[in-house]
């Protein structure tokens, strides 16, 4: 089955700086490679996703790129906001007509952001 | 609409009891999943379902239940409580399109076994 390696455990940051995020997988089948956010006392939400057909996608400050020989995908957080702390987590699946789309995520990554 | 709403919020139970957690949502999702989150790990899939009448298990079904017998509801059952089920548990559904694999998360329930 995948497995899903995700690095750094902590990372700490001043606010305005960026923060990268980092993760591997195991399964070269895996094509879709989400990341969730997830703040205290609730449950994760979506914030990016991306397909193996592309190398990277933007959405405002976070941006994914995904380096499919290396089978490693990272999350990038520019000009960080207090608002931005979180744990955040990657995930990877294959996905295929009629799949379940279970998804496999990393151990998370707890991201504070320093004022 | 509510999204996925998941009851209790917390529980404690003794070892060897048992208990249902109830998980819902109105958006008219095929796919539902059950996870649980331990400290400072990941979450682990525990059984899912891609329509009401199918389940099948995930990466960590040993101790646990579901049932589908509707579109909407997903209960998850925990027979004779052990104290390594001490988690937070998330239920989560997934609309059918081939144009988004969101998985939208309901608020957990926190479960405490002693």
């Amino acid at each position: 089955g995948e497995n899903v390696e995700q690095h750094p455990s902590t990372l700490s940051v001043q606010e305005g700086d960026s923060a990268v995020i980092k993760c591997t997988y195991s399964d070269s089948a895996s094509n879709y490679f989400p990341w969730y956010k997830q703040e205290l006392g609730k449950g994760p939400q979506l914030i990016i996703d991306i397909r193996s057909n592309v190398g990277e996608k933007k959405d405002q400050r976070i941006a994914v790129t995904l380096n499919k020989t290396a089978k490693h995908f990272s999350l990038h957080i520019t000009e960080t906001q207090p608002e931005d702390s979180a744990v955040y987590f990657c995930a990877a699946t294959p996905i295929s007509s009629g799949s379940a789309r279970q998804l496999t995520f990393g151990s998370g990554t707890q991201l504070t952001v320093l004022p | 609409n509510a999204g996925v709403t998941q009851t209790p919020k917390f529980r404690i139970l003794k070892i060897g009891q048992s208990m249902t957690l109830q998980c819902t949502q109105d958006m008219n999702h095929n796919y539902m999943y059950w996870y649980r989150q331990d400290p400072g790990m990941g979450l682990k899939l525990i059984y899912y379902s891609v329509g009401a009448g199918i389940t099948d298990k995930g990466e960590v079904p040993n101790g646990y239940n579901v049932s589908r017998s509707t579109t909407e509801d997903f209960p998850l059952r925990l027979e004779l409580a052990a104290p390594s089920q001490t988690s937070v548990y998330f239920c989560a559904s997934s609309p059918p399109r081939d144009t988004s694999y969101e998985q939208y998360f309901g608020p957990g329930t926190r479960l405490t076994v002693t």
